[in-house]
């Protein structure tokens, strides 16, 4: 199983909007509404953000949303501010009982 | 307050073997799906393998399968996952993280135990 792509670095100033794609296969992101969104900071355990394409759990912010067309989800992260700086990782369930992560991308805050 | 807490990592050598274990609090440990996941340095996340509540399904991914073993005492709230035959590129940061039953998608996550192989 393929690891999920992902751009390895976007960039944008506090207040701007920007997406972070996730393109898979139909083997897993295009069969399933099941794609995850984490949130890692430098030396920190991965924290979800995003849940079944476009839920957020408790306590995230309403910035953060998601998405999915085909093969392709995608993260949006609006008013950016500092602490948004971090790694951010997709993963889609691929069947068979098997998870798929993407190959994560840094958010740098200008 | 949900608390996962992973113990065991360390320095091993090529073929050598470890037990990675979690120690979960703060929820009803017998009603979730644990997992692991692991991330070798600077990379990026990779499951790694499942059990069910009961300890009675397990799956892995194919990179582990037939080398390392997933199991529970939910009696003791732990996880645990048995490292064999491993290699240098087993080297990574392990996470335990926890599913709820009919979900997938990992809720809540351990610091991390990290596990070096090398000779």
């Amino acid at each position: 199983q393929s690891a999920l792509t992902q751009p390895a670095s976007v960039s944008g100033s506090p207040g701007q909007s920007l997406a972070i794609s996730c393109t898979g296969s139909l083997s897993d992101v295009g069969s399933y509404n099941l794609v995850t969104w984490y949130q890692q900071h430098p030396g920190k355990a991965p924290k979800l953000i995003i849940y079944e394409v476009t839920k957020r759990p408790s306590g995230v912010s309403d910035r953060f949303s998601g998405s999915k067309s085909g093969n392709t989800a995608s993260l949006t992260i609006s008013g950016l501010q500092a602490e948004d700086e971090a790694d951010y990782y997709c993963c889609s369930y691929a069947g068979i009982s098997n998870y798929v992560f993407g190959t994560g991308t840094k958010v740098t805050v200008l | 307050e949900v608390q996962l807490v992973e113990s065991g990592g360390g320095l091993v050598q090529p073929g050598g073997s470890l037990r990675l274990s979690c120690a979960a609090s703060g929820f009803t440990f017998s009603s979730y799906w644990v997992h692991w996941v692991r991330q070798a340095p600077g990379k990026g996340l990779v499951w790694v393998s499942r059990i069910n509540p009961d300890g009675s399904t397990t799956n892995y991914a194919d990179s582990v399968k037939g080398r390392f073993t997933i199991s529970r005492d939910n009696a003791k709230n732990t996880l645990y996952l048995q490292l064999t035959t491993v290699r240098v590129d087993d080297t990574a940061v392990y996470y335990c993280a926890r599913v709820s039953v009919g979900a997938y998608h990992f809720d809540s996550w351990g610091q991390g135990t990290l596990v070096t192989v090398s000779s």
